[in-house]
């Protein structure tokens, strides 16, 4: 079945690059995406990018997507203690459904 | 432009009781996804709403329900409750259309089973 994979918890120094890392099963993937939950918060979208693109950079925000190893990254540059949230890989999969990771914790140590 | 309003914000009830959440979508999106959020499972899809008819259904038991009304506000329901159905249920709304740009969150519903 889809599914989509992340690992749990990510530790950087503030003012250096993040990468988050996500895996993910269904081969009809349409649109993915990173969303991001503060405490207390809903989910907020950061970015999307379709199926049949490679990067998609948003200021400080970087996706890379390897459509062959179904391989979706998100790289934050220049890391900041407010940037410390859950940080959720999406999958939309074409059936009015989108499935989310387990979510990726970033500790971002001042 | 409002965002996604859900009410109540917290919620307590007792096993066995019945719960009615509400979601105000924004303005314009005609399409309402619920899930449900717990620390062991993640994020788990409930069921997605576009114009009154239900699209899509996770793999929820038959107690939890849902629809949709013709101004796009969502309601779920979840019948006899149980302690497990404890968690944070977020609603989304998008516009539903074939390009889906991803949705917008609401702070979600806290509801306790005691």
């Amino acid at each position: 079945g889809e599914d989509v994979e992340q690992s749990l918890f990510l530790s950087v120094r503030e003012g250096d690059s993040s990468v988050i890392n996500c895996t993910y099963t269904d081969s009809s993937s349409t649109y993915l995406y990173w969303y991001k939950q503060e405490p207390g918060a809903g989910l907020q979208l950061l970015t999307y990018i379709f199926s049949n693109m490679d990067m998609k950079q948003d200021q400080r925000l970087t996706v890379l997507l390897n459509k062959k190893d179904k391989h979706l990254s998100l790289r934050i540059a220049d890391t900041q203690t407010g940037d410390s949230a859950i940080y959720f890989c999406a999958d939309n999969t074409g059936g009015f459904k989108t499935i989310f990771g387990a979510g990726t914790r970033l500790f971002v140590k001042a | 432009k409002a965002g996604v309003t859900q009410t109540p914000r917290y919620l307590i009830k007792t096993r066995g009781q019945q719960v009615t959440l509400s979601c105000s979508p924004i303005s314009g999106h005609r399409s309402v996804s619920w899930y449900q959020q717990t620390p062991g499972q993640g994020l788990q899809f409930l069921f997605e709403y576009f114009s009154e008819t239900q699209r899509n259904k996770g793999n929820f038991p038959g107690r939890f329900s849902g629809r949709q009304f013709s101004n796009s506000r969502s309601e779920m329901n979840v019948s006899t409750l149980e302690l497990g159905d404890s968690a944070l249920y977020l609603c989304a709304s998008s516009s539903g259309d074939t390009g889906n740009y991803g949705y917008t969150f609401g702070s979600g519903t806290r509801l306790t089973v005691v």
